[in-house]
């Protein structure tokens, strides 16, 4: 089993819309969410991070924790192209405060 | 990118040669991590350094050799890779090894032949 795992795309939406992006995990202990945007060929960019269960909300990204369900999810208001893009989701492990453990990304493609 | 730099961008290697990837970080952090980052695989965390010293090996061949001279620098030496080595390494940083916004530079992309 995965630990962290996300449907690997392409999610198609149209410019405008809200995108939902969505990752589950295995470790149950899992204390921290990090959601990371990598263009092609380029390195992952920190978007967002959260802690406890709810809402967190920056700008036009949202994201969502639900520990019981071990589920996290990124929301993407008023999508533009320039959104396009690999998300990664990432979580640390327990025991090991450094470790980050990543999902395999959701490419999300911006329609015009 | 210029909060984490990293060199070279690219590099072609031979199976029986040896190089080293050098990462530096502008930001003032005392945590640096390598990372691997193959062709539909996430990304693998291979080394982890905290105040200079290695906090984290994640079963990593012997054949990549990390070195962090001082929080700011860190060094991953390579020799007799394999072609399944050639991937995009990529160095990060955080304020500490238990802060967990890890900052990542723009990546090395290595290629074995």
């Amino acid at each position: 089993q995965k630990e962290v795992e996300q449907n690997s795309g392409p999610l198609s939406v149209p410019e405008g819309a809200i995108a939902s992006l969505n990752c589950t995990y295995s470790d149950r202990g899992s204390q921290s969410f990090f959601w990371y945007r990598q263009y092609s060929g380029k390195s992952p960019e920190l978007i967002m991070s959260i802690y406890s269960n709810g809402d967190k909300e920056d700008g036009r990204f949202t994201a969502q924790l639900n520990k019981a369900s071990q589920y996290v999810s990124l929301l993407i208001r008023d999508s533009q192209p320039s959104d396009s893009a690999t998300y990664l989701c990432a979580v640390t492990s327990r025991g090991t405060a450094s470790k980050l453990t990543f999902g395999t990304g959701t490419r999300l493609q911006v329609t015009l | 990118e210029t909060g984490v730099t990293q060199t070279p961008r690219h590099l072609v290697m031979g199976m029986t040669n040896k190089k080293s990837l050098k990462c530096e970080q502008h930001l003032g952090h005392n945590a640096m991590y390598w990372y691997k980052q193959s062709a539909k695989k996430p990304l693998e965390l291979m080394f982890v350094y905290n105040f200079k010293e290695q906090t984290e090996n994640n079963s990593v061949p012997s054949r990549f050799s990390p070195e962090c001279p001082n929080s700011s620098h860190l060094f991953l030496h390579l020799h007799t890779l394999q072609p399944e080595d050639s991937a995009l390494y990529l160095c990060a940083s955080s304020p500490t090894g238990f802060s967990y916004e890890q900052y990542f530079g723009p990546g090395t992309r290595l290629t074995v032949t």
